[in-house]
This record gives structure tokens, C-alpha cells and sequence, in this order.
């Protein structure tokens, strides 16, 4: 029974052509997560969703962008991708109420950019 | 926020026991050590948290030092399926439990 869902998990897109990414959950979580993890990297947050407050890293940049249209839907948009946002990108949550925030995390999504 | 330093990467035999350090000096006292690791080709799981206690279930166990400068991740038994990348996150609960993931340490077990 799939938790977090990613789709698609592999994806293909040129060079500054935008392209979005999505997750959704069946676990009624009211926090969401965006990851990015480059190759031999740890995942770095990218930005967090607390209920409807969205929440920016401060290093993440402009061109990351996200919408959370409901409790189980949230998207990464990439406004102009470049062969450095080439990575596996992670969506996990988590609920607030659970004092131990433990997150749930999906297959994630394989971005190539070319 | 807290950094962490772990062995980049260790070795153990299947059905040996594994301990996995990783030292927090800068722990604030209100921050919960989670633990999470990542197979191969997987998104991370959650293994354990504790705050100063020791905790176990069914995974493993998390030993605390007293000055909670330091825990030490335990796997009792390791099998193959236990190789996989091991993270030592301290989180910070008031900033919507959002995860800085360190180095971690790379967790290889032999047949």
C-alpha cells in the first residue's frame, strides 16, 4: 500500500524547458517535504510545507518553486532546469502531532536534464 | 543548526552486531536524535529517535550518552538487507521537524 506516492519516477527534460514533478500522500500528514539528492550526496531540504505555510530554504534557489493545492497534493516546478538540477528528487511528510516528526519518504523522481 | 560527524564507512559481518557512532557536540537540549537510512535506489526510512533515554524497537537500539554529545546506533544481528547509508539527524522540533541530513555513514555487511 503505497504511502507516498511519486509520479513520474524517471523524467526526462531539456535544457530550460520547465518541468514539474509531483507527490501526494494517502496519510494525512499536514507537513510536506521537497529533498533534492545529487549522486553520492546526502538529500538536501529544498523547502517544507507546514499545513499551507511554506517554508523556503535559505540557499534553495528561485528557480525551485512549489505549490500544495491540498492536504495530499504538492509539486516541485522547475521554471528552467539546468544539468545541474540533475538529481533524484524526494518527497516526503510527516505530522505535526507525532512529536517525533518521523517522515515518510517516497521512491522519489530521477530528473535528467539535457 | 547541529552538525554531526559519522565514520564515512564501515564494515560488518552478516549476524554480527553493528555499531554505529555519531557525535552531536552542539545538541541543543530540546533536539531529538532521529536516525534514518537509505538502501540502495530507495528514499530514506525512519530506524529510531530518542531525546536522553535509551530507546529500542524493532529495528535496533540508540544508546545516548549522558551528555547526548553523542548516541551510537545498534543493530543487533546485521543481515545483507542492512547495508545501506545510515544518517544521524539531530531535529529541530520547532522548525516543522524539517531534516539537515549529514555525510552519513555507509554501512556495508558481508555474507
Amino acid at each position: 500500500d503505497a504511502m507516498v506516492i511519486q509520479n513520474p519516477r524517471y523524467q526526462v527534460t531539456q535544457f530550460g524547458k520547465p518541468v514539474t514533478l509531483s507527490c501526494s500522500q494517502t496519510l494525512n500528514h499536514n507537513v510536506m517535504y521537497w529533498y533534492q539528492q545529487k549522486s553520492s550526496q546526502a538529500p538536501k531540504l529544498l523547502f517544507h510545507y507546514y499545513d499551507k505555510d511554506f517554508n523556503n530554504e535559505a540557499d534553495t534557489p528561485d528557480n525551485f518553486q512549489s505549490r500544495r493545492p491540498n492536504t495530499s497534493f504538492c509539486f516541485l516546478d522547475i521554471r528552467s532546469p539546468g544539468l545541474g538540477d540533475a538529481a533524484m528528487y524526494l518527497c516526503a511528510t510527516s505530522r505535526s502531532s507525532d512529536r517525533n516528526y518521523e517522515q515518510y519518504f517516497g521512491p522519489g523522481t530521477r530528473l535528467t536534464v539535457t | 543548526d547541529a552538525k554531526t560527524t559519522q565514520p564515512n564507512s564501515m564494515e560488518s559481518n552478516e549476524e554480527e552486531p553493528v555499531h554505529l557512532p555519531c557525535n552531536h557536540s552542539t545538541i541543543s537540549g530540546t533536539d531529538y536524535i532521529h536516525w534514518y537510512r537509505q538502501l540502495p535506489s530507495q528514499g530514506p526510512e525512519y530506524v529510531i529517535h530518542g531525546l536522553t533515554s535509551n530507546v529500542n524497537n524493532r529495528m535496533a537500539s540508540l544508546a545516548i550518552a549522558e551528555d547526548r554529545k553523542s548516541s551510537t546506533l545498534i543493530l543487533h544481528r546485521a543481515t545483507l538487507r542492512d547495508a545501506a547509508v545510515y544518517y544521524c539527524i539531530p531535529l529541530i522540533y520547532n522548525q516543522g521537524g524539517k531534516l539537515i541530513f549529514g555525510q552519513g555513514t555507509e554501512l556495508s555487511v558481508k555474507p
